[in-house]
């Protein structure tokens, strides 16, 4: 168990294009979020699952996000038509299945940076 | 939604010194209140937490004070270090009524230098 990865670490794209970035959570980890952070900034939450279900969204995530779990283990966030307004790091975390303490606690991935050019 | 403020912007402290950094809250819902600590380059790293019915957390040289009436609590790093030179942000969230936390709000962050 080596923590949260994500994948890549890095991507320049051209405005109009679509992206997509990897998570794998820490394995058995049943919950997992998106945050985006721009420069300067706390991370913001974007959406979170739990297992396979999408439960949450921010009014952040607008049409051109989409972001799956298709199996309750890895996560893809998907960006459409990019714009030069989404450049950030995109955050994935994890926390574990259960109820007590010490389960809400989130484990970062290294991020994503994303640049739109 | 700005709902976690965290002052100051940037901190500079002496090497052995202490490093205070302090957050505000608005929602009284709010039932779990971690600190991140984040290099550059890096995500988010969990620091320390704490919970409203506790009023003080130790671990090591970081402590968390909590005053849940004034709807506030601070971060203290005890005889800082160059090596605690990062970015810190406090974060609050509250459980789901369904069980497990929602998602966390951030701070704006706190930049700690420690200069030897």
């Amino acid at each position: 168990d080596t923590g949260v990865s994500q994948n890549p670490r890095h991507k320049i794209t051209k405005r109009g294009q679509n992206v997509t970035f990897r998570c794998d959570p820490i394995s058995e980890h049943n919950r997992l979020y998106w945050y985006r952070q721009t420069l300067g900034q706390g991370p913001e939450f974007l959406t979170y699952f739990q297992n396979e279900a999408q439960l949450e969204k921010s009014r952040l995530l607008s049409d051109r996000f989409s972001a799956e779990r298709p199996k309750g283990s890895f996560s893809t966030l998907e960006i459409q038509r990019t714009e030069q307004g989404d450049s950030a790091m995109y955050l994935c975390a994890s926390s574990p299945r259960g109820y007590g303490v010490g389960q809400e606690t989130q484990y970062f991935g290294p991020g994503t940076r994303l640049l739109v050019l | 939604q700005q709902q976690v403020k965290q002052s100051p912007q940037s901190l500079i402290v002496q090497k052995g010194g202490i490093s205070i950094i302090n957050c505000a809250y608005e929602n009284t819902a709010f039932d779990y209140f971690p600190w991140y600590q984040q290099f550059p380059g890096k995500g988010p790293a969990l620091l320390i937490a704490i919970r409203p019915d506790v009023s003080e957390k130790k671990e090591g040289r970081f402590t968390i004070s909590f005053n849940k009436s004034a709807k506030q609590f601070s971060l203290h790093i005890m005889d800082s270090q160059p090596g605690d030179s990062a970015t810190y942000f406090c974060a609050a969230c509250r459980r789901r009524f369904s069980g497990g936390y929602n998602k966390l709000i951030f701070g704006a962050g706190t930049r700690l230098a420690v200069h030897p």
